[in-house]
């Protein structure tokens, strides 16, 4: 069985660009979590799909949106990126939204 | 706002000491995990504990929810050079907000061989 697997590893943007980043939930999972973790803090709660729908919302902006598709992958973009996002972003996939998070290794992500 | 205070922010012992982390709220949850993390690795569960008072054991590992279920700790046994790592609270809320988790600052323990 294949873990919860997030791309890319590694990304390197600048202040104002957008950058989306992406998880591939764990086979008959249907709940994607993603979570902002800054250096040195436990991670944030940003934003949760079920079945697809948007499930609950951290206190994060607007710019920060996602999308979750029929294989319940999922997306998580970034607009107008600041220095402050500069954070590993974890997704976590569970069988549904009430049941156990299982989380991937997550997105280094660095704004110059 | 619900907040998870963890303490101590850093421990560093020797191995077969053992150790005691902390993690308090104000705020009542309905469920308390415990995460551990390795670099560049994303937080592993080691337990969910849902009843007040509840003591659940993980080999050298002991974990206790509060009575009020807002505070719980994580205590281990003779700590080995293997249990160093960056460990996580994190509190559910029931109902709709059930796996929107909210996480403490964390602990980072270093044990010395």
């Amino acid at each position: 069985e294949t873990g919860v697997t997030q791309s890319p590893t590694h990304l390197i943007k600048t202040r104002g660009q957008q950058v989306t980043l992406r998880c591939s939930s764990q086979s008959g999972h249907n709940t994607v979590s993603w979570y902002q973790q800054a250096l040195g803090q436990g991670p944030q709660f940003i934003f949760q799909y079920y079945r697809e729908e948007e499930n609950g919302r951290g206190n994060f902006p607007p710019r920060f949106s996602g999308l979750q598709f029929p294989n319940y992958s999922s997306e998580l973009n970034v607009n107008a990126l600041e220095l402050d996002d500069s954070a590993l972003y974890l997704c976590a996939s569970s069988l549904s939204y009430y049941n156990e998070q299982f989380f991937g290794p997550g997105t280094r992500l660095t704004v110059l | 706002t619900q907040l998870l205070e963890q303490s101590p922010q850093f421990l560093s012992i020797q191995e077969g000491e053992n150790l005691t982390v902390y993690c308090n709220s104000s705020s009542v949850f309905s469920s308390l995990q415990w995460y551990r993390q390795e670099p560049g690795e994303g937080p592993v569960l080691l337990v969910t504990v849902v009843t007040g008072g509840e003591v659940k054991k993980l080999k050298r590992l002991t974990f206790q929810f509060g009575d009020a279920r807002k505070d719980s700790s994580l205590h281990i046994t003779a700590a080995q050079p293997g249990d160093t790592g960056l460990y996580l609270c994190a509190g559910g809320l029931g109902g709709t907000s059930y796996g929107k988790l909210t996480f403490g600052q964390g602990t980072i323990l270093t044990v010395h061989p």
